[in-house]
């Protein structure tokens, strides 16, 4: 069955650093979604994605993120210089065009120290 | 905006027994999605069942089925025969015409030998 991907299950960074989340979704998926959940808490929404430009957008969403498709299977979310309140589970997820049953990939911990 | 929210942050069941967690959700759109996700401690997001609001009928996968009350704006999940592999936390997720899913704090469930 095939399912989303994602790499690394785990990073650990310093504060101020830059870091790449990757997910591989599931191939004949449109809709591309990035999550995240801080230890304890509830999953929030950051960035939808579709036909290669956001969709939707959180104001967790700020300047510091940016996600992008770079070769048409990887999609990508860049931190630019991490906080220590990033740390968290960030999760991408997916789904085909008329369904609205998104799959989540296995998620990246993100730890910023 | 979208809200759901779960009033029960804990629950417990005796194992085979049977137990429902109770979900709300606020909304002024008239086509959406509802769905209950399961996330046991390896973090990975598994959806357990979805609603489509349009539809009356309530929604069942084998042991877990959904009462659904539309106009009270209510979503509760039903689990019978639990059994140990069901102890995870549980998210109520609501999905409209943006897409992302909003979800809920989540409700802990504990199964009882």
């Amino acid at each position: 069955e095939p399912e989303v991907t994602q790499t690394p299950s785990h990073q650990v960074t310093q504060m101020g650093q830059e870091v790449i989340l990757r997910c591989v979704p599931i191939s004949n998926h449109l809709y591309f979604y990035w999550y995240r959940q801080i230890l304890g808490q509830k999953v929030e929404f950051l960035v939808s994605f579709y036909n290669n430009e956001i969709s939707e957008k959180s104001e967790i969403f700020d300047d510091q993120f940016s996600v992008e498709r770079p070769d048409g299977s990887n999609f990508t979310l860049k931190i630019r210089s991490t906080k220590l309140e990033d740390s968290a589970m960030y999760f991408c997820a997916s789904t085909v065009s008329d369904s609205y049953e998104q799959y989540f990939g296995p998620g990246t911990r993100l730890t910023v120290t | 905006a979208q809200t759901v929210t779960q009033s029960q942050p804990e629950m417990s069941v005796q194992e085979a027994e049977t137990v429902t967690l109770s979900c709300t959700y606020d909304t002024s759109e008239s086509d959406y999605y509802l769905f209950w996700y399961k996330q046991p401690p390896s973090r990975q997001m598994i959806l357990v069942i979805r609603q489509e609001a349009y539809k009356q009928q309530n929604a069942t996968e084998n042991r877990f089925s959904v009462n659904f009350q539309k106009a009270a704006k209510s979503f509760s999940l039903k689990i019978s025969d639990s059994q140990l592999g069901d102890a995870a936390m549980y998210f109520c997720a609501y999905s409209g015409s943006a897409r992302q899913l909003t979800f809920g704090s989540g409700t802990q469930l504990t199964v009882l030998p």
